[in-house]
């Protein structure tokens, strides 16, 4: 089945302590893309890659990272998560150059203290 | 940033009635999405409709596309509890990048 995995679905954390959201996809797709998404706003974009070893900022990337070591996986890292990162997580998925119909992840749900 | 904002924000209808939700944009788009989001849920696409499109239907839902007016609509009929979701438009001025509106609840009532 094609699909996007997201773990964890949920975390609770505390300010400062570093951690990892992963993001995998099975369907070989070149594009992948991080979004948060908080009430009001829809979903804003962090991250995302055209490809292995290749990516870039979107619209609100302060305060996180990610890598693209290989084409399937895309994890998203807070180094030293604040409060105001509280958020629901999306991962998305695409393949380029069929109009990016993205392909979403079932979402992680933060919660920075 | 945010290209697309949805309007209204918030619908209700009974179940059998249609819905409508409209979007608006900025930029010039290649094309123009819209997804459906259970609540707290991953988004789902639902239609695409290009630039150079006006309309466009799939089951009971159907897009029109005014690039003049920089606005798409979406109308969902005869409408049924499954129904009841947040709808996003999505706009994509290129082929990598998508730019989503906060979004139109929609509540069907039985």
């Amino acid at each position: 089945e094609a699909q996007v995995t997201q773990n964890p679905r949920y975390l609770i954390t505390v300010t400062g302590k570093k951690l990892t959201v992963t993001c995998s996809q099975n369907m070989n797709h070149e594009y992948m893309s991080w979004y948060r998404q908080d009430p009001g706003l829809g979903l804003r974009q962090i991250y995302y890659s055209m490809n292995v070893e290749v990516t870039d900022k979107g619209d609100v990337p302060e305060g996180y990272k990610v890598s693209r070591k290989e084409k399937r996986n895309f994890p998203l890292i807070l180094e030293s998560p604040s409060p105001n990162q509280t958020s629901l997580y999306f991962c998305a998925s695409s393949r380029l150059g069929r109009e990016n119909i993205q392909y979403f992840g079932a979402g992680t749900r933060l919660s920075v203290l | 940033s945010q290209q697309g904002e949805e309007d209204p924000q918030a619908l209700s209808i009974q179940e059998g009635e249609n819905a409508t939700m409209n979007c608006s944009y900025k930029t010039s788009i290649n094309n123009l999405q819209w997804y459906r989001q259970n609540s707290g849920r991953g988004l789902v696409h639902l239609i695409l409709i290009r630039s150079n499109e006006r309309e466009k239907h799939s089951g009971r839902l159907r897009v029109t596309l005014d690039t003049s007016k920089k606005s798409s609509s979406l109308l969902i009929t005869a409408s049924r509890a499954a129904d009841t979701a947040s709808y996003f438009c999505a706009t994509a001025p290129n082929d990598y990048k998508l730019s989503f509106g906060a979004g139109t609840t929609v509540t069907v009532r039985a």
